[in-house]
């Protein structure tokens, strides 16, 4: 059970482009949805926490025009990286609880290597 | 708000060796701790929690022990096998739905 899928996996397009990455509980409700953003041999980067039908949460540091991210239903959420360019490039990663309650874990999708040109 | 250190950052063991990462955190209200496995190229994966009212939990090879008083708790893997080559991270919840996370540990188990 708690299985989060997240798509694409691998992303390779040029500077200027926007990319959507999706992430999904296939097995249960996510009522709150994180975006992580992880350097090499980095710990994770909270980025921003995505709750359904309202504005998403954004951590200190993250340009919330650049990275656009939608939460319309409980078992959806997406990333936009708008006009991306070479700095962008990362490893992106959803999670998602099953409450915003304390003391749940939040389960991972595989990420999405993010390369711009 | 909370702090989470983690150590080593490197583990290199032989196969059948036993494995120990410690993490501590600064919030004495924390009070749910997970570790997470993460393989080259994908996300992390729950693998072992524990929760402030239980000291030590187990799950075959692996274990989490909690010392609440010291603020400190600690992941055990028994007879590694190379499967088990990975980075591990450490969490605290600290009150809120938010985990801070560890640095990582990038666990190699050598045949």
């Amino acid at each position: 059970g708690a299985v989060v899928s997240q798509h694409p996996s691998r992303v390779i397009c040029k500077s200027g482009t926007s990319v959507k990455i999706e992430c999904r509980s296939l097995d249960f409700q996510a009522t709150t949805m994180f975006w992580y953003r992880q350097f090499p041999k980095q710990s994770l980067m909270l980025m921003a926490t995505s709750n359904e039908g309202s504005k998403a949460t954004y951590e200190q540091g993250v340009e919330k025009d650049k990275f656009l991210i939608n939460h319309a239903s409980l078992t959806l959420s997406t990333l936009t990286v708008t006009s991306a360019h070479p700095e962008d490039s990362s490893f992106y990663i959803c999670s998602a609880s099953l409450t915003g309650a304390d003391n749940q874990p939040q389960h991972f999708g595989d990420g999405t290597r993010l390369s711009i040109l | 708000g909370e702090n989470v250190e983690q150590h080593p950052s490197t583990l290199s063991v032989q196969e059948g060796d036993s494995a120990v990462i410690k993490c501590t955190y600064s919030d004495s209200a924390s009070n749910y701790f997970p570790w997470y496995k993460q393989e080259l190229g994908k996300g992390p994966q729950l693998i072992i929690d524990i929760r402030s009212n239980v000291g030590e939990k187990k799950d075959q090879r692996i274990a989490v022990t909690l010392n609440k008083t010291a603020k400190h708790f600690s992941l055990h893997i028994t007879e590694t096998q190379p499967e088990d080559s990975a980075v591990y991270f450490c969490a605290a919840y600290g009150g809120s739905y938010i985990p801070t996370f560890g640095r990582g540990t990038s666990l190699i188990v050598h045949p």
